[in-house]
Parts: C-alpha cells; sequence; structure tokens
C-alpha cells in the first residue's frame, strides 16, 4: 500500500500567519490526494480533493498544491478556528491510505 | 443535508465481533455513484480505512482487515452496517461512517462513536 508521510508532526504558528504543511507519498499518486482538517471530539472534514480543489464552504484561506508524491497544504492567513489536526489521503491506489497528521497549533 | 450517524454497542469483548450501523437521513444511501464506507482511529492516533459498499451490495475491504470484515446495506432502512469479528484491544476505536465517490475522498463523514475492546 501507498505510505503517506506528513511533516511536521507539529507546527506552531501565530495567528495572522502563514502555514504549509507538507505530505509525501510513498510512490506517485499523480493529483489523487485530499486534505482534511479534524478538531478535537469531531469528525474529519473534507478540505481539499484533486490535490487543489477547494471542497463546498471551505474558505480560500486554504489551498492545496502539488503532484506526484509531494503536496503541500497552505493556509495563507491563519484563523483561531484553523488550529487543528491535518490529514492528507492519497486515492490514486487502492486501499486509500492517510498520513499520520500535522498538529497546527497556536504559538 | 445529508447526516450520517453511526450507532452501536461501545464495549465490545475481546474475541467477540464489533457490530455498527450508519443511519443516513437527508440523502438516499441508493444515490447513483455514492458509496459509503467505514473508518476508523485508535484513540490518538491516524486514520485507517476499513472498507466500502455500494448500494448494490459490491463491497471493497482493506486488504489489512479483509478476513475479519463484513459491509452490508439495507436500502429499505437507508443504513449500512460492519462487523468485525475476532476483535482484540488494537480495534478499540472511534468508527466514522462516510460517504464518498468512486474517487475514495470522503465528502461527508458520520461524527464518529468510540467502540472499546474490553473484558
Amino acid at each position: 500500500e501507498i505510505v503517506m508521510t506528513q511533516s511536521p508532526a507539529t507546527l506552531s504558528v501565530s495567528p495572522g500567519e502563514r502555514a504549509t504543511l507538507s505530505c509525501r507519498a510513498s510512490q506517485s499518486v499523480y493529483g489523487n490526494l485530499a486534505w482534511y482538517q479534524q478538531k478535537p471530539g469531531q469528525a474529519p472534514r473534507l478540505l481539499i480533493y484533486g490535490a487543489s480543489t477547494r471542497a463546498t464552504g471551505i474558505p480560500a484561506r486554504f489551498s492545496g498544491s502539488g503532484s506526484g508524491t509531494e503536496f503541500t497544504l497552505t493556509i495563507s492567513s491563519l484563523q483561531s478556528e484553523d488550529f487543528a489536526v491535518y490529514y492528507c489521503q492519497q486515492y490514486n491506489k487502492w486501499p486509500p491510505t492517510f498520513g499520520q497528521g500535522t498538529n497546527l497549533e497556536i504559538k | 443535508q445529508l447526516q450520517l450517524q453511526e450507532s452501536g454497542p461501545g464495549l465490545v469483548k475481546p474475541s467477540e465481533t464489533l457490530s455498527l450501523t450508519c443511519t443516513v437521513s437527508g440523502g438516499s444511501i441508493s444515490s447513483s455513484g455514492y458509496y459509503w464506507g467505514w473508518i476508523r482511529q485508535p484513540p490518538g492516533k491516524g486514520l485507517e480505512w476499513i472498507g466500502s459498499i455500494y448500494y448494490s451490495g459490491t463491497t471493497y475491504y482493506n486488504p489489512s482487515l479483509k478476513s475479519r470484515v463484513t459491509i452490508f446495506v439495507d436500502t429499505s432502512k437507508n443504513q449500512f452496517s460492519l462487523k468485525l469479528s475476532s476483535v482484540t484491544a488494537a480495534d478499540t476505536a472511534v468508527y466514522y461512517c462516510a460517504r464518498h465517490r468512486d474517487d475514495f475522498y470522503f465528502d461527508n463523514w458520520g461524527q464518529g462513536t468510540l467502540v472499546t475492546v474490553s473484558s
């Protein structure tokens, strides 16, 4: 199966600043990559699919980029509600697999 | 608005079978092009896809769990269900049901239900 590796494990950023999260696949997944946000006690929420397409209702400050094996999620100006755990997921090859997550915390 | 809700026992004994049901409301489980899946998350850990089903009954299982997993659908009740046999403490997790298309990214999730395996 394809292994997804996210970095860093924890990212400390101040509100209003930019956050950049990385996700690497053990083999090419082309553009078949999704990002999710998960807050404590809640289910994950789909943010991005197709590596760069925002899901319905997702603010424009969230953007995704990359293809092949290297992907980035950028949050342009962090709001208080953005501090959460973020997961990437590949769906190019079955079974779909998730990264271990990046915890975005307030600096 | 589509809603998914998991239900089932919160405590299961080792070696027994875990059984959960997901009830879909605000939409039909028989909608063409949509699949219905189960994903789990052990406490403090990441996400693992367990398996999915189409309303026709076609199933897709994670090879790592395939020997122990059964997923089935009841279109008359707008529900789909998960059975995981021979559970151990390693199966303790929050279990989510979710919807996806044939692209296998999950656009709608239930709130999740914690299942603890313990005697």
